[in-house]
């Protein structure tokens, strides 16, 4: 069975960095694509970008270029999301999701990692 | 980047049929899939290349897509498909989710 398991809610405050991750298991990592979704406080769903883990082929958003940088450990399979420097407008629910090429949709879905920045 | 339009709510009476839209431009030409959340949960996909169900998801969820709009179907809407509907699709290599729509059923 396909389980992506996230790392659990961090508390930061601005201006700190965060590394936050997505576990993938049941399924071989290296043949699907993650994503990054991200989710203010009640507001839809935002597509930050994807990685192919098995060569690291990362495609990012115009709006989230350069604000984040998306990896993955394929020994491990995981992938990670993380920031160099926090601001309080990236308080929100992060998800991982993992690309059906064949469907061009998000069939498994992780379980959300809440980030909160505050000072 | 292209932009995808939902309305922010639609209201249906259990039993009755809801439709939801997606707009945007040249949608029709575009690959578009649905997504189901519930209060507190994780997305849930329910419609993918327009109008294919995974496994496990209901007959009364349908989906259409054609020139500038996708729409997704709940025929016989029951209280339990009370969520957020979120329609996405591809613009080249880039992902893109529409607004969200808030479904009540009441």
């Amino acid at each position: 069975e396909v389980h992506l398991v996230q790392s659990g809610a961090e508390v930061k405050k601005p201006g700190e960095s965060l590394k936050i991750s997505c576990k993938g298991s049941g399924y071989s990592f290296t043949t699907y694509r993650i994503a990054w979704v991200r989710q203010m406080p009640g507001k839809g769903l935002e597509w930050m970008g994807i990685i192919y883990p098995g060569d690291s082929d990362t495609r990012y958003s115009p709006s989230f270029q350069g604000q984040v940088t998306i990896s993955a450990d394929k020994s491990i399979s995981t992938a990670f999301l993380q920031w160099s420097s926090l601001k309080a407008s990236d308080t929100a629910m992060y998800y991982c999701a993992r690309h059906h090429g064949d469907w061009y949709a998000f069939d498994y879905w992780g379980q959300g990692t809440l980030v909160t920045v505050s000072s | 980047s292209s932009e995808l339009t939902q309305p922010p709510s639609v209201s249906v009476s259990p039993g009755q049929t809801a439709s939801i839209t997606c707009s945007g431009d040249k949608l029709g030409d575009k690959y578009a899939s649905w997504y189901q959340q519930k209060a507190g949960q994780s997305p849930v996909l329910v419609i993918y290349q327009d109008t294919k169900r995974p496994s496990g998801i209901p007959e009364r969820f349908s989906g259409s897509n054609s020139g500038n709009t996708a729409t997704l179907t709940i025929s016989g809407t029951q209280a339990l498909d009370e969520a957020d509907y979120h329609c996405q699709a591809w613009d080249g290599s880039t992902g893109v989710f529409g607004g969200g729509t808030k479904l009540t059923v009441l």
